[in-house]
């Protein structure tokens, strides 16, 4: 069974840089078959994709939110990362890491990040 | 403003069906049969529970099933019963440059 844990810190100072990492357990994140998302969700609000990495390496992003998203992937630990710099209050919201992309079959339990100084 | 539209919300009987719609454009919806629909309880991560516009995964009811007309996509649900009381968000591939969009969510009531 795949399994999926987001990590990092729960509160971001405006300005900084949102740093997450998402860690696989069950599956390899190496598959070509899969792709690995971030999506988040603020309070009380819908869903939000923000982007996609392959374990080549290859990604796609929202573009709304491009300029400021970095995803990587780190085979080795069957791990990958979202980085969001420049937040503001309106990047408060619950990180979700899954596997997938329109199709997003598994999911972690998502964390909370709040930005606020 | 979210890229698909969905009702705010719906409401059923036990029992009873349900359908919520998801409209698109030709840009997402209408072009690409890369749509897929998630269950969201409170407090819990979504749940897939229709890809590819009508297909199952494992795990989820077959009570629930997928369709697809022009720009619109389509959730029903039948036989409904209370765990079904969830909010639903519809999802479309949207081409290469906006990729992925999502709909604004329907609160799902089981009166």
């Amino acid at each position: 069974q795949v399994q999926l844990q987001e990590s990092g810190p729960g509160l971001v100072m405006p300005s900084q840089t949102l740093s997450l990492t998402c860690t696989v357990s069950g599956g390899s994140i190496s598959s070509a078959t899969y792709s690995w998302s971030w999506i988040r969700q603020p309070a009380g609000k819908g869903l939000e994709w923000i982007g996609r990495i392959y374990a080549s390496g290859s990604t796609n992003y929202n573009p709304s939110l491009k300029s400021r998203v970095t995803i990587s992937v780190d085979t080795s630990k069957n791990q990958f990362s979202l980085k969001l710099s420049s937040v503001t209050a309106a990047d408060t919201a619950v990180y979700y890491c899954t596997r997938g992309c329109v199709n997003c079959d598994y999911w972690g339990q998502g964390t909370l990040v709040t930005v606020s100084s | 403003q979210s890229a698909l539209t969905q009702p705010a919300s719906v409401s059923g009987s036990p029992g009873q069906s349900i359908t919520i719609s998801c409209t698109g454009t030709s840009s997402d919806v209408g072009s690409y049969n890369l749509v897929s629909w998630y269950q969201q309880h409170p407090g819990k991560a979504p749940k897939l529970m229709i890809y590819e516009v009508s297909k199952r995964p494992s795990g989820a009811s077959n009570r629930f099933s997928g369709s697809k007309s022009g720009d619109t996509a389509s959730l029903t649900i039948s036989g409904l019963q209370a765990e079904d009381e969830a909010d639903y968000y519809c999802c479309s591939y949207a081409g290469s440059s906006t990729f992925v969009v999502f709909g604004g969510g329907t609160k799902l009531t089981v009166l």
